[in-house]
């Protein structure tokens, strides 16, 4: 299993970034998707889940309405669009497998982190 | 805040049992399993014990897990240096329809 997320980097509160995640070694298509970010230093916290076909996502309440979270099975691929950002998004984000197809099952396998700063 | 309650730290000599706790509530830990993850300082975290005392195949068999109404514990016996890191337990929540996770535990060998 192999996951690469890419797309972080430096945004200015309000703007916006695209985060991706490439996935290999596993059949992508028959499991959830997930995206977990951590402050460097702080614990872990969920941002967002997605079901094997797109058909359940969800969101943490801290940034329900600015991210979109999306998936493309043929491309082996999924999203974070992130809008709206503010100070308090920054942190390192993960990229995670979940262990099942649907989201409520738990995030498994997780790749190195893309870091995103939100800053002035 | 965290959603499920842990205490900051823990610790332990080489060869002895260490137990982490981690307190919830009816929607999340009384309704359904808790994982475990362990973070090695600079590195991604790592499944340890999902369904509440699952343990991945590459997991050894000193860590266990368990769950009682709304907590659950984590337990590593024969204590080692390399088990040093932070333990995180996690779980659904069907209230707020989100994955909760627990502050986390460092773990310190002495």
């Amino acid at each position: 299993v192999q996951l690469v997320g890419s797309g972080g980097g430096l945004a200015q509160p309000g703007r916006s970034l695209r985060l991706s995640c490439a996935a290999s070694g596993f059949d992508f298509e028959d499991f959830a998707m997930h995206w977990v970010r951590q402050v460097p230093g702080k614990g872990l916290e969920w941002v967002s889940g997605i079901s094997w076909n797109s058909g359940t996502i969800a969101y943490a309440d801290s940034v329900k309405g600015r991210f979109t979270i999306s998936r493309d099975n043929a491309k082996y691929s999924f999203y974070l669009q992130m809008n709206s950002l503010r100070p308090e998004d920054t942190a390192l984000y993960y990229c995670v497998k979940g262990y099942t197809l649907g989201v409520p099952g738990p995030p498994d396998y997780w790749g190195q982190g893309t870091l995103v700063t939100v800053s002035s | 805040q965290s959603v499920l309650t842990q205490p900051p730290s823990a610790s332990g000599t080489p060869g002895q049992k260490v137990t982490i706790s981690c307190s919830g509530s009816s929607s999340n830990i009384g309704t359904n399993s808790v994982n475990w993850y362990q973070q090695v300082p600079g590195t991604a975290p790592k499944l340890l014990i999902f369904n509440n005392n699952q343990r991945p195949s590459e997991v050894p068999y000193r860590c266990s897990g368990s769950k009682s109404g709304t907590s659950a514990s984590l337990a590593i016996s024969g204590l080692q240096s390399e088990d040093e890191a932070h333990y995180y337990c996690a779980a659904w929540d069907d209230s707020l329809n989100a994955w909760v996770f627990g502050g986390g535990t460092k773990l310190t060998v002495l």
